[in-house]
């Protein structure tokens, strides 16, 4: 099973709207990363949360990670044709005897006009 | 300063064939991870390298194996190729240990990938 899952796994909006994308954790997140991909090429580096309620922002993306460390949320603002792409999210978990690095499944997103 | 570069980008490879794939860290990067990325399994961790050592590994068989030179860069093989093996194959350099055995974290470059079509 996927250990981080996210949500939706696509998504069409229109250029404008405002959008929330989740990725939820069944153990402790210790750092989760936030990439974007354009199709077949490497991941862009968004943002990076370690702290319990920590917040951050870039440009229009907001990022916000839960206070029990185990979900965290992408939100973009007023959405553009240029947001198109995959959004992944990533993470170390403690697996108890080591830590794995793991990736969600992304979330597709497509920006109509 | 220039980012992650890997070559080749794409590449045809036949069942039964190996490969090898390769990795150019940013300068002054010391670590580098693979990661083979497929529609059907998403992202998944090969293995680590930093200063010349693998560091920490994903659960994939003995036919993938890498190693990383004294300037940082890395390369990937993978022997006996299967059908299966077919995925666009990432790598990321970072300034320090992603995994130190705990819960060290860092922000990790990713380079263009090699795309892998095994026939």
């Amino acid at each position: 099973s996927q250990e981080l899952e996210q949500s939706p796994q696509s998504l069409i909006v229109q250029e404008g709207k405002n959008l929330t994308i989740n990725c939820t954790s069944s153990k402790t997140l210790y750092g989760l990363y936030w990439y974007k991909q354009k199709y077949g090429e490497g991941l862009i580096f968004l943002m990076m949360l370690q702290k319990g309620g920590e917040e951050k922002s870039h440009e229009k993306i907001t990022a916000k990670l839960d206070e029990k460390k185990q979900q965290s949320s992408l939100h973009i603002t007023a959405s553009q044709p240029s947001h198109a792409g995959i959004y992944l999210c990533g993470a170390a978990i403690n697996t108890g005897t080591a830590s794995k690095l793991t990736f969600g499944t992304g979330t597709r997103l497509q920006v109509t006009l | 300063k220039a980012g992650v570069t890997q070559t080749p980008r794409y590449l045809i490879k036949t069942r039964g064939q190996q490969v090898t794939l390769s990795c150019s860290p940013i300068s002054g990067h010391r670590s580098v991870s693979w990661y083979q990325q497929t529609p059907g399994q998403g992202l998944q961790f090969l293995f680590e390298y930093f200063s010349e050592t693998q560091r920490n590994k994903g659960n994939f068989p003995g036919r993938f194996s890498g190693r990383q030179f004294s300037n940082s860069r890395s390369e990937m093989n993978v022997s006996t190729l299967e059908l299966g093996d077919s995925a666009l194959y990432l790598c990321a350099s970072s300034s320090k240990l992603g995994l130190a055995g705990g819960i060290s974290y860092n922000e990790q470059f990713f380079g263009p990938g090699t795309r892998l079509t095994v026939l």
